[in-house]
Parts: C-alpha cells; structure tokens; sequence
C-alpha cells in the first residue's frame, strides 16, 4: 500500500516558538493532503486541506495565522504551528490522496506535539 | 453537513468471540462512501473496510464485515473470531463522492479484547 511518512513523531517546543511538522507522500503523488487534531482519547477533527500549488481550505474556527500549511509539491506538505502555546499541544496527523473520485486517503504516523 | 455518530464509547469481547460496533450517519446525499478506521495504540491510523453507497452487498475483509443499511443510514462493523491485536480505538468515517472528499469520522469505540 501506499506510504505517508510524517515527521517528527515527537516534538517538545518553547511557548513563543514555531515548529514544523512535515507530511510527505513517499511513493505516489498527493494532490490533496488532510491535517487533522487529535486530543487525547478523542476524535480526529479536521484542520485543513490542501491542494497541491494552492492556499489551504481551513475549517471553521482553525486560526490561520497559527496553523501554517504549504502544499508546495506532489509529496510534501508541511504545518508550522507559530507562537505556539501550551493549549496547542497535541496529536496532529497528516493524510494524503492523490487526484481521483475513488482513490483512498493514507495516513501519517502523527506527531506528538508538546508546549512547554 | 454531514455527522457521523457512534454510540458506543466502549465494548469489550472475549478473545475468539464476535462483537458489532455500532455506526449512524446523517447526510443528504445519495453517493459517498463509508469507511472504518483502526488506531492501535501506536496511534497509526489502519483502513480496516469500506463500502460505497452505491453498492447493496456488503463489503467483507477477512473477519471483518459491515452491515450497511443506506435507508436507515447505519453502517455497522461485525468483528469475527476476536484477537488479542484487534484490540484499538475503532473510527467510523464519512466521505463524500465529491466536493473536497474529506473525511467526516465518529467519536470513536475503544474496543477491548479479553482474552
């Protein structure tokens, strides 16, 4: 099956600093990429998605000053949380898919985001 | 927009013992698809089945299977033979066949494997 790597898995960052968590698609290429949060013992909520050479969709109440995702090619996508703060520690998973109505989203290992 | 709800924050089976986890959708569409995730504790995200909308017969993965019924817009997983490794947080899943194709997921079953 397809592979989505995402890296770090782990991360321990500074309030005040930005960090950056790379999503890349290793052996297909992503036209689309999901970045999704996931809070301890809940559900996966959707952040964004992004196309390929455009500017992320995000959803409802995602601030986008915060939360930056580039989609610059068909393999890599990256969310850089900036100024990030204690609440925004948590599990943020990548998925990828490539163009297609019956093509399958793959998932990233996630990564562990910790604010201190 | 559409919802995906499970109701069953937990269930529990014995090892080699069949268990159904519940899933109930609400959407106003007539073509989209269903899915049901695995998280292990690894937290990797596994497709384990899915079903499109479109299709009556159910979709069957080894001893995994559903029960999909569009008109009551349920779509529950049939786990078969129980095994220590199926043990994990269990995700519904909506997608729609068109528009941005996201996924919509459920709240979650934490299924526990006695053994």
């Amino acid at each position: 099956g397809a592979v989505v790597s995402q890296h770090p898995s782990r991360v321990i960052c500074k309030s005040g600093t930005s960090v950056k968590i790379e999503c890349r698609s290793l052996d297909f290429q992503a036209t689309t990429m999901f970045w999704y949060r996931q809070f301890p013992k809940k559900s996966l909520m959707l952040m964004a998605t992004s196309n390929e050479g455009s500017k992320a969709t995000y959803e409802q109440g995602v601030e986008k000053d915060k939360f930056l995702i580039n989609h610059a090619s068909l393999t890599l996508s990256t969310l850089t949380v900036t100024s990030a703060h204690p609440e925004d520690s948590s599990f943020y998973i990548c998925s990828a898919r490539t163009l297609g109505v019956d093509t399958e989203a793959f998932f990233g290992q996630g990564t562990r985001l910790t604010v201190v | 927009a559409q919802t995906v709800t499970q109701s069953q924050p937990e269930m529990s089976v014995q090892e080699a013992e069949t268990v159904t986890l519940s899933c109930t959708y609400d959407t106003s569409e007539s073509d989209y698809y269903l899915f049901w995730y695995k998280q292990p504790p690894s937290r990797q995200m596994i497709l384990v089945i899915r079903q499109e909308a479109y299709k009556q017969q159910n979709a069957t993965e080894n001893r995994f299977s559903v029960n999909f019924q569009k008109a009551a817009k349920s779509f529950s997983l049939k786990i078969s033979d129980s095994q220590l490794g199926d043990a994990a947080m269990y995700f519904c899943a909506y997608r729609s066949a068109g528009g941005a194709q996201k996924l919509v997921f459920g709240q979650g079953t934490r299924l526990t494997i006695n053994p």
